[in-house]
């Protein structure tokens, strides 16, 4: 089956600075790596998503980018805010996720 | 769009008792909908999977007879936990998909067994 590595598992950045965080995955027949944030208390929500068609995406201050041959991904966030401060989680395919990042906005 | 609510958010119940959870799909049909389990400081652990007028697809691990859940229609699934006890305390969390891809959570339902 899939399985899914996370790092780093904490992640302190200073207000305005860019946050990546990496994931690894096994199988290389995934095809779909989304990202979830969750805040402390509630259910995670996807942020963005990529598709192993493309290499990257981008949304406003947040980008995702995918190498199929290293079987890695990455989550990029630029200029980072407070509000940023959360857990992320990565996943391949549907339902095998990342162990989780937490990430601290210092302002 | 593509929203989902659970109910109740929290809960409180005695040892021995059953609790069921809701969890709704307000805006979409989904296919399928997944329940999770989270313990603190935790990822997401994969519980079951329903499809609509389907019994469930439990996990390894998981005891379909204390974790009943039943997808009685394309927008409601219940969790019931039975015979609740303190170790059975957690937060969990339900998502929905209408497809292969984009799964959407609902916000969690903290138990508390005591």
């Amino acid at each position: 089956g899939e399985n899914v590595e996370q790092h780093p598992s904490t992640l302190s950045v200073q207000e305005g600075d860019s946050a990546v965080i990496k994931c690894t995955y096994s199988d290389s027949a995934s095809n779909y790596f989304p990202w979830y944030k969750q805040e402390l208390g509630k259910g995670p929500q996807l942020i963005i998503d990529i598709r192993s068609n493309v290499g990257e995406k981008k949304d406003q201050r947040i980008a995702v980018t995918l190498n199929k041959t290293a079987k890695h991904f990455s989550l990029h966030i630029t200029e980072t805010q407070p509000e940023d401060s959360a857990v992320y989680f990565c996943a391949a395919r549907q339902l095998t996720f990342g162990s989780g990042t937490q990430l601290t906005v210092l302002p | 769009g593509a929203v989902v609510s659970q109910h109740p958010s929290r809960v409180i119940c005695k040892s021995g008792t059953s609790v069921k959870i809701e969890c709704r799909s307000l805006d979409f049909q989904a296919t399928t909908m997944f329940w999770y389990r989270q313990f603190p400081k935790q990822s997401l652990m994969l519980m079951a999977t329903s499809n609509e007028g389907s019994k469930a697809t439990y996990e390894q691990g998981v005891e379909k007879d204390k974790f009943l859940i039943n997808h009685a229609s394309l927008t409601l699934s219940t969790l019931t936990v039975t015979s609740a006890h303190p170790e059975d305390s957690s937060f969990y969390i339900c998502s929905a998909a209408d497809g292969l891809y984009e799964q959407y959570f609902g916000p969690g339902t903290r138990l508390t067994v005591t």
